[in-house]
């Protein structure tokens, strides 16, 4: 059953770069044919997607946050990080990873999610 | 940018009774490629449907999706308690992109 756990700074201040990790477990990261996601969702609010990283390193961002939004994948320790530049309170939110189904190049469900984390943008 | 329109934003309804969820896209989906999440307060959302009518590992047989095109509809045939939550319907048949929501509640 693979597992995904989000880790990173609870409180970031207005203008700081966001720095996430995602640490996927029961599974490689490098192995079959996915993307790994970035979501997130403002209190009371809907689901963003921020972008998606393939195994081998190829990207899709979210047009909306491009310029911002940097996603990395490290395979030797299963893990996936989301950086977000010049943050503002509106990027306070909980922070979804998650496993996207969708083999290279195609777009499919979120089948595995972490319990995600809060991240407040605050001075 | 396909957007989607859940509608209705609240629906109140008793356990036992049936729901149903509609999900409208602004073009039509290719392949009916269209999820719904289910998604419950401090929780992480969780699949339920895939390919608009494809239920996902695990997903009780009292939800079902149909539809393609433009429209879509989640169905719970009979409300169970745990059932009243937050539901989302996801396309991604071009790019990817979220519905608003439909919170399901109790009346």
């Amino acid at each position: 059953q693979v597992q995904l756990q989000e880790s990173g700074p609870g409180l970031v201040k207005p203008s700081q770069t966001l720095s996430l990790t995602c640490t996927v477990s029961g599974g490689s990261i490098s192995s079959g044919s996915y993307y790994w996601s970035w979501i997130r969702q403002p209190a009371g609010k809907g689901l963003e997607w921020i972008g998606r990283i393939y195994t081998s390193g190829s990207t899709n961002y979210n047009p909306s946050l491009k310029g911002r939004v940097t996603i990395s994948v490290d395979t030797s320790k299963n893990q996936f990080s989301l950086k977000l530049s010049s943050v503002t309170a509106t990027d306070t939110a909980v922070y979804y990873c998650a496993r996207d189904a969708g083999s290279f190049l195609e777009w499919d469900r979120f089948d595995y999610w972490g319990q995600g984390t809060l991240v407040t943008v605050s001075s | 940018e396909i957007v989607l329109t859940q509608s209705p934003g609240t629906l109140s309804l008793s356990p036992g009774e049936r729901a149903t969820l509609s999900c409208r896209a602004s073009q039509s989906v290719s392949s009916s490629y269209l999820a719904w999440y289910q998604q419950k307060p401090g929780q992480a959302p969780r699949l339920l449907i895939y390919g608009a009518s494809s239920r996902a590992t695990g997903i009780p047989d009292r939800f079902s999706g149909s539809g393609s095109g433009t429209d879509f509809t989640l169905t719970i045939s009979r409300l169970e308690p745990e059932d009243f939550a937050v539901y989302y319907c996801q396309q991604y048949g071009s790019s990817q992109t979220f519905g608003q929501g439909t919170k399901v509640e109790i009346k």
